[in-house]
């Protein structure tokens, strides 16, 4: 079956613009997850949904930062007004409830020039 | 504050032989250790877990040790075979609460194992 599939998988863009991350997680997952990979470090947690609503958002660096998941399957990550230091590979997660492993996508590679 | 750490970016070993990677965690709440596996250009694949109420869980050439008192756990693959290079997360998870769902990471250990 699929798995995981994130689009774009490259995106590059000019500091200061708006982008949208997507995320398709594996059918029936009810758990949603979102993770940043900075280079050489470990992923670093976002928001989780559970099903619809955001259950943790604690990971969003700041308001620039949002995430909606309106039906319960696809996601999308929205940055604002991008910096550089927002550059990073953007991971997605799903899981078949809260707690299961959690299966990644290949993750999105976000450039800020 | 880095609650996840592994303190060695990298690990290199002979085929056949052992490797041991190594996590330090500094969080009382974390209940639930995990072990990923990552290729480049791929997203962390599960490998491994283990529960705090054990101090051992093993599957095939892998396990993990868990020593709570010392907060470290470490992953043994034996033997280790040149499939095995990627990079190998240590990841953590809280009992409850809305921090459940939420995984913290280490830094990653880069194994490289040659024929």
């Amino acid at each position: 079956g699929a798995g995981v599939s994130q689009t774009p998988s490259n995106k590059v863009t000019e500091k200061g613009k708006y982008v949208e991350l997507r995320c398709d997680p594996i059918s029936g997952h009810t758990a949603l997850y979102w993770y940043r990979q900075s280079l050489g470090q470990g992923p670093e947690f976002l928001i989780y949904f559970q099903g619809t609503g955001a259950a943790d958002d604690s990971g969003l660096p700041n308001d620039r930062f949002f995430a909606v998941r309106p039906e319960g399957s696809v996601s999308t990550l929205k940055i604002q007004r991008t910096e550089r230091g927002d550059s990073a590979v953007y991971l997605c997660a799903s899981s078949l409830n809260l707690g299961a492993e959690q299966f990644f996508g290949p993750g999105t590679r976000l450039t800020v020039l | 504050d880095q609650q996840v750490k592994q303190n060695s970016p990298s690990l290199s070993v002979q085929e056949g032989r052992i490797s041991i990677l190594n996590c330090d965690y500094t969080n009382s709440m974390f209940d639930y250790f995990l072990w990923y596996k990552k290729y480049p250009a791929e997203g962390p694949t599960f490998l491994i877990s283990i529960s705090s109420i054990k101090d051992k869980n093993e599957d095939g050439r892998f396990t993990v040790f868990l020593n709570k008192s010392a907060k470290h756990l470490s992953l043994h693959i034996v033997p280790s075979q040149p499939g095995d290079s990627a990079v190998y997360f240590c990841a953590a998870r809280e009992a409850g609460g809305t921090s459940y769902g939420k995984l913290t990471f280490g830094q990653g250990t880069i194994l490289t194992v040659h024929p």
